[in-house]
């Protein structure tokens, strides 16, 4: 049971360069989420999905896109990078309460 | 936006040392949660509490729901050094949201 799968572990991209981080999770969950961890700024939301089929904006969701491809899959799109998009990235599932959230490992993004 | 403040930012500590650290809200949170990242991993669930003044164990973890219900606090007995990483507490408007709020984090350092 691997949980919530992220990748990829590690991307550098050069400014304007554009890529999709992905994201599977194997628990039935209806809820995923994607999230960034920037230095001292904890973490923040910048889409869900609620279900499949449905996408919602979190905090910061300037710069990035998203599909809920199936229930399993959610991916992150990054169209035009930017080096304030240098983060790490990380990916989650709701469980049975959707506040008790499963992680991936997360993605470390570099934009030069 | 919502913000949580948690204190400290950072602990260095000897082991077998207790630990207590806290997060504020300058709103009221009806469901408080605290996560740990290990290094180089995705935050994990500790505890998840419901109910103002209600205190939640989890082995050597002991979390408690402000009374106001605008803070919680997170205390760890006797640190072994399996402990170290970064605590973040989270919150929500009501059990069941799709938006968390997380605080910056605590990063904790553990001197065998």
């Amino acid at each position: 049971n691997a949980g919530v799968t992220q990748t990829p572990k590690f991307q550098v991209l050069k400014t304007g360069q554009s890529m999709t981080l992905q994201c599977a999770q194997d628990m039935n969950h209806n809820s995923m989420y994607w999230y960034r961890q920037d230095p001292g700024m904890g973490l923040r939301l910048i889409y869900y999905s609620a279900s499949e089929g449905t996408t919602d904006k979190g905090e910061v969701p300037n710069g990035y896109n998203v599909s809920r491809l199936n229930k399993r899959e959610f991916s992150l799109r990054l169209e035009s990078a930017a080096p304030s998009q240098t983060s790490v990235y990380f990916c989650a599932s709701g469980g049975s309460t959707n506040e008790k959230l499963f992680f991936g490992s997360g993605t470390q993004l570099s934009v030069l | 936006g919502q913000q949580l403040n948690q204190s400290p930012q950072s602990m260095f500590i000897q082991e077998g040392e207790d630990v207590s650290m806290n997060c504020t809200s300058s709103s009221i949170f009806n469901t408080w949660l605290w996560y740990k990242q290990d290094p180089g991993e995705g935050p994990v669930l500790l505890i998840a509490l419901y109910k103002a003044g209600e205190l939640t164990s989890n082995g050597r973890l002991t979390a408690q729901f402000g009374i106001t219900r605008k803070d919680s606090f997170l205390n760890i007995s006797a640190s072994i050094p399996s402990d170290v990483g970064i605590y973040f507490c989270a919150g929500a408007p009501r059990r069941g949201a799709q938006k968390l709020v997380f605080g910056q984090g605590t990063r904790l350092t553990i001197n065998p």
